[in-house]
């Protein structure tokens, strides 16, 4: 399985929309609908923010909403704040119980 | 709360195993879930490694699977992994993770990470 591609960087500015994409194949991403998106903070575990392409863990604002069309998911961030700031991972169910990760996008805030 | 903890030894030297253990607190493994571990190189993203079962059934990464034994110690609650043949490149932080699998798979609960580096 080969990993998902996202852009190595995204950014705007606060309160700004900005989307970031994910990439795969229908073995992955086209196959399923179990996208997941996580935040990662420097130094620190990644955190889940979406997951099946756009449900939302308790806790989670409703600025991060998730969507997929073929084998393209995205995440969008809505009214960007400073504390959005972070790498970005998508992970796709590859059948057998497996998963497969993007290659991560560094989120900046301008 | 479901708490995950990793233990196991920093250094690792070439061609040599590297053996981590995670110990969960707060829920006991033996009831269900899958539990798994992934990794991530310095300054890169993350990979998937593989997971098991409670009751023993594993799922391995195809590109790892060679080289990658991950068991379960429910009289412990812990689940261990096991990578065989280690080079540089399996430099990273590992992570060991509840998988939440209901249909689909997402990690619902992370370990805070262990960084396990490969040199002679």
């Amino acid at each position: 399985q080969s990993a998902l591609t996202q852009p190595p960087s995204a950014s705007g500015s606060p309160g700004q929309s900005v989307t970031i994409s994910c990439t795969g194949t229908s073995s992955d991403v086209g196959g399923y609908n179990y996208v997941s998106w996580y935040q990662q903070h420097p130094g620190k575990a990644p955190k889940v923010m979406i997951y099946d392409v756009s449900k939302r863990p308790s806790g989670v604002p409703d600025r991060f909403s998730g969507s997929k069309s073929g084998n393209t998911a995205s995440l969008t961030v809505s009214g960007l704040q400073a504390e959005d700031e972070a790498d970005y991972y998508c992970s796709s169910y590859a059948g057998s119980n497996n998963l497969v990760f993007g290659g991560g996008t560094k989120l900046t805030v301008l | 709360q479901v708490q995950l903890q990793e233990s196991g030894p920093g250094l690792v030297k070439p061609s040599e195993t590297l053996s981590l253990t995670c110990t969960v607190s707060g829920y006991s493994i033996s009831s269900g879930y899958h539990w798994g571990w992934i990794r991530q190189p310095p300054g890169k993203g993350l990979e998937w490694i593989g997971s098991i079962y409670h009751s023993g059934s594993t799922y391995y990464n195809p590109s790892l699977k060679s080289r990658v034994t991950i068991s379960v110690d429910t009289s412990k609650n812990q689940f261990s992994l096991k990578l065989r043949y280690v080079t540089a490149a399996d430099t990273a932080v590992y992570y060991c993770a509840r998988p939440y699998c209901g249909g689909g798979c997402h990690i619902d609960y992370w370990g805070q990470g262990t960084l396990a580096t490969v040199s002679s």
